[in-house]
């Protein structure tokens, strides 16, 4: 079935940039989310993108998109402390209503 | 911005209670969705809801669960006699459209109702 797969945790300094990866397994994903959770919040949609798209800027965000490895990436120019919370990467199909979320990147700012 | 807004955000209840989860999707949205993320565990879709029923479920919503949109505002969530294992942050969604090739538009996000069974 579709899975989608995060790494678990990544540390940068204030100011470096960060980079969040995500691959999935579907190929039939039309649509890639990035959500973002602070502590005790909801999820907060960041950005998206459509698999007839490679690159996605929004901001301090860049998403790359690779569909030959299936593989998204999310880039945070300039980090802050304020950035500091859990990515959700999230796919979604033409097919279906459904999200298929991953585990969560926890992006930890250190000063 | 509009957002979506669910309470109470966190209800505590005796196992084998019924529980009501409520949810005011934000006004101009058409499709309305449950998703529920066990401590620890992904966030799992639960159901989708568009024009008054149903239009996809999981696995997951079987028969204890039921969705309910009573008035022009709110869409429910209803679990009929909870288990231990029904405890976890449930979060409402919605979206101006659903499905489709590229027409897709983003599912926002309430804060979510943390559920906790004892």
């Amino acid at each position: 079935g579709e899975d989608v797969e995060q790494s678990l945790f990544l540390s940068v300094r204030e100011g470096d940039s960060s980079v969040i990866n995500c691959t999935y397994t579907d190929s039939s994903s039309t649509y890639l989310y990035w959500y973002k959770q602070e502590p005790g919040a909801g999820l907060q949609l960041l950005t998206y993108i459509f698999s007839n798209m490679d690159m996605k800027q929004d901001q301090r965000l860049t998403v790359l998109l690779n569909k030959k490895d299936k593989h998204l990436s999310l880039r945070i120019a300039d980090t802050q402390t304020g950035d500091s919370a859990i990515y959700f990467c999230a796919g979604g199909m033409d097919s279906s209503y459904k999200l298929i979320f991953g585990s969560g990147t926890r992006l930890l700012v250190r000063p | 911005e509009p957002e979506v807004t669910q309470t109470p955000s966190h209800q505590v209840t005796q196992m084998g209670q019924e529980v009501i989860l409520r949810c005011v999707p934000i006004s101009n949205h058409l499709y309305f969705y449950w998703y529920r993320q066990i401590l620890g565990q992904k966030v799992e879709f639960l159901v989708s809801f568009y024009n008054n029923e149903i239009s996809e479920k999981s696995e997951i919503f079987d028969d204890q669960f039921s969705v309910e949109r009573p008035d022009g505002s709110n869409f429910t969530l209803k679990i009929r006699s909870t288990k231990l294992e029904d405890s976890a942050m449930y979060f409402c969604a919605s979206s101006e459209f659903g499905g489709g090739s590229y027409s897709n538009q983003p599912q926002h996000f309430g804060d979510g109702t943390r559920l906790s069974i004892l």
